[in-house]
């Protein structure tokens, strides 16, 4: 198993731009989230989802659009980047109560 | 409200002296707790978790933590640090089934 992946590992954006942020999970988790890492401020939850056709939004979701068309993937979209989106983001995904396992991370930069 | 605190964003020790990472957290509810681990340019790794039952949770690497709900707090601890422990730790308490909130971090440095 490949556990969770996320693409790119590097992102530099201009203000304005808009991109995707990939995440895949090969466990077949019914959990997924989407976490953005920025110093002195731990983890925060950005959106999530409890299974195909369902998201929610967490503690910080404005300027960020979740989908979840299947049950592995789960898209992170900016559709306007702005200098306070740099920061470092995490996918995560669990199965029920279980264990969250993250993703490598993407590190974003907005110029 | 829940929310974590850790106390001290940087802690350094010497290799084969006691870690000591504090952690405190506020819930409305009976808690769970994790702590989680991540190396430079990584995810973060599952160290260990309180749920219910012993208070005392043992994880990987030599790790350990004790749940006191009396002064709510989950210190993590391992009685000797190795030179592959610097890391920097987080602790997370789960607020709901959809969602976890995180300390700031606590940055771990070991002396050789």
């Amino acid at each position: 198993n490949a556990g969770v992946t996320q693409t790119p590992k590097f992102q530099v954006l201009k203000t304005g731009q808009s991109m995707t942020l990939q995440c895949a999970q090969d466990m077949n988790h019914e959990y997924m989230s989407w976490y953005r890492q920025d110093p002195g401020m731990g983890l925060r939850l950005i959106h999530y989802s409890v299974g195909a056709g369902i998201t929610d939004q967490g503690e910080v979701p404005n300027g960020y659009n979740v989908s979840r068309s299947t049950t592995e993937d789960f898209p992170l979209r900016l559709l306007s980047a702005a200098p306070s989106q740099t920061s470092v983001y995490f996918c995560a995904s669990r199965a029920g109560g279980g264990e969250q396992f993250f993703g490598p991370g993407t590190r974003l930069t907005v110029l | 409200a829940q929310s974590v605190t850790q106390l001290g964003s940087h802690v350094s020790v010497s290799e084969g002296a006691l870690v000591l990472l504090r952690c405190n957290y506020s819930s409305s509810v009976p808690p769970y707790l994790f702590w989680y681990v991540q190396y430079p340019n990584q995810g973060l790794q599952l160290l260990l978790k309180y749920t219910t039952g012993a208070t005392l949770v043992k994880g990987i690497n030599g790790f350990e933590a004790e749940f006191k709900k009396s002064e709510t707090s989950f210190h993590l601890t391992k009685p000797s640090a190795h030179m592959s422990d610097a890391a920097e730790y987080f602790c997370a308490v789960r607020i709901n089934n959809n969602d976890m909130r995180f300390g700031a971090g606590t940055r771990l440095t070991v002396k050789p």
